[in-house]
């Protein structure tokens, strides 16, 4: 059973600019997290989709955007970016329902920003 | 953004030693969960928790959901080499919501 698979792996960005980051979750799986994960603030909850719809959203600003498609694939997408938007950022997939709070994480998308 | 406690930052044992590392929070949750991420790879998930009280063992590692909620453990026996990784404490409170809070981790180094 293939995992989530998160691309690209790397990238480089400057200032200013915007970056797509798309995640393939598990087959089955209808729920997509995204996760920031920086060496300061940890691994800090961005926002989940489920079934197309965000059900929830954490403490990040506007900049910070995502979608889920039909096919539950999910993306997410930063604007404006600045240097502290350097990070892992990390996709999880689970069922989403019953919520067991079991999430299943891919390698990362590792974005620096110059 | 709020974190779980989690202690302690950093280990360094001998090949073979137990291991034991916690989590504590000042909320109640309803879910405890406990993941080991290797350099360059996403959280892998090791032991799930839904009970207070509840002890769960997979194979050498067992974890323990607190009576009060608010905090759990995991405890590693006779450590080996692969062993080696950052282990996080995760908890996921009731309702719909889904994302984890998660804790700081424990840098795990295992000595030959």
């Amino acid at each position: 059973k293939a995992g989530v698979t998160q691309t690209p792996r790397y990238l480089i960005k400057t200032r200013g600019q915007q970056v797509t980051l798309s995640c393939s979750p598990i087959s089955g799986h209808r729920s997509v997290s995204w996760y920031q994960q920086t060496p300061g603030q940890g691994l800090q909850f961005l926002f989940e989709y489920f079934s197309e719809t965000q059900r929830n959203k954490g403490n990040f600003p506007g900049r910070f955007s995502g979608r889920q498609f039909s096919n539950s694939r999910s993306e997410m997408n930063v604007s404006t970016l600045e240097l502290g938007d350097s990070a892992l950022y990390l996709c999880a997939s689970s069922f989403g329902l019953p919520n067991t709070g079991e999430l299943f994480f891919g390698e990362g998308s590792r974005l620096t920003v110059l | 953004g709020q974190q779980l406690n989690q202690s302690p930052q950093s280990m360094f044992i001998q090949e073979g030693e137990d291991v034991s590392m916690n989590c504590t929070s000042s909320s109640i949750f309803n879910t405890w969960l406990w993941y080991k991420q290797d350099p360059g790879e996403g959280p892998v998930l090791l032991i799930a928790l839904y009970k207070a009280g509840e002890l769960t063992s997979n194979g050498r590692l067992t974890a323990q959901f607190g009576i009060t909620r608010k905090d759990s453990f995991l405890n590693i026996s006779a450590s080996i080499p692969s062993d080696v990784g950052i282990y996080f404490c995760a908890g996921q409170r009731s309702g719909s919501a889904r994302q984890l809070t998660f804790g700081s981790g424990t840098q795990l180094t295992v000595l030959p």
